[in-house]
């Protein structure tokens, strides 16, 4: 049965950066069937798309985060991780990793695995 | 922003039906199936409904997904008091180049 876990820090600082990572297990993240991807909620809203990474490296971003997201895969680990630069309070939010189903042309896509999420706070 | 607008609620008694609809599904997001997530209070979404009416395994069949027009619509057919979640509709954005969630839909059971 496959299970993402995110892991990394609670609290991060004004202007620096949140790095998170995502371990896959009872999968292969090499596989080409799937994509990997994280979302976010702030306290209180709804869910934000961040953006999705495939096991050969290509990723595609949130416009409005794209400058300053990267997310990249570590096969040899099975896992995948989620850096965001220059991080203020409107970035406190769970963090989630997923697993995402992607059709040719984006007809149909959707994360049918989902981490537990981790909570990371932007303060000083 | 989210493109997909929701209700903000919807409640109904047990046994009773329920529908939800995500509006905005314009010409770039019409040609893309929409998907439903579910989201139990203080855990992670799972998934419900995905290319636009199709249920994975595990989720009962009193959870549909339906299209028409520029709308899709969730519909909960007698209402339990364990589906008391927040519901969210989402699909790829073409014009946008990036995948949106609608607004979400807190569901009470009465």
């Amino acid at each position: 049965q496959l299970q993402l876990q995110e892991s990394g820090p609670g609290l991060v600082k004004p202007s620096e950066t949140l790095s998170l990572t995502c371990t896959v297990s009872g999968g292969s993240i090499s596989s080409r069937s799937f994509y990997w991807g994280w979302i976010r909620q702030p306290p209180g809203e709804g869910l934000e798309w961040i953006g999705t990474t495939y096991y050969s490296g290509s990723a595609d971003y949130n416009p409005s985060l794209k400058s300053r997201v990267t997310i990249f895969v570590d096969t040899s680990k099975n896992q995948f991780s989620l850096k965001l630069i220059s991080v203020t309070a409107a970035d406190t939010a769970v963090y989630y990793c997923a697993r995402t189903i992607v059709a040719t042309n984006f007809y149909y896509y959707y994360m049918d695995v989902w981490g537990k999420g981790t909570t990371v706070t932007v303060s000083s | 922003q989210s493109v997909l607008t929701q209700p903000p609620s919807a409640s109904g008694t047990p046994g009773q039906r329920v529908t939800i609809s995500c509006s905005g599904i314009t010409s770039k997001i019409g040609s893309n199936t929409v998907t439903w997530y579910q989201q139990l209070p203080g855990t992670a979404p799972k998934l419900l409904i995905y290319s636009t009416n199709q249920r994975p395994s595990g989720v009962p069949d009193r959870f549909s997904g339906s299209m028409s027009g520029t709308s899709a619509s969730l519909a909960i057919s007698g209402l339990q008091s364990e589906d008391e979640a927040d519901y969210y509709c989402a699909s790829w954005d073409d014009s946008l180049n990036g995948y949106v969630f609608g607004t979400g839909t807190k569901v009470t059971v009465l």
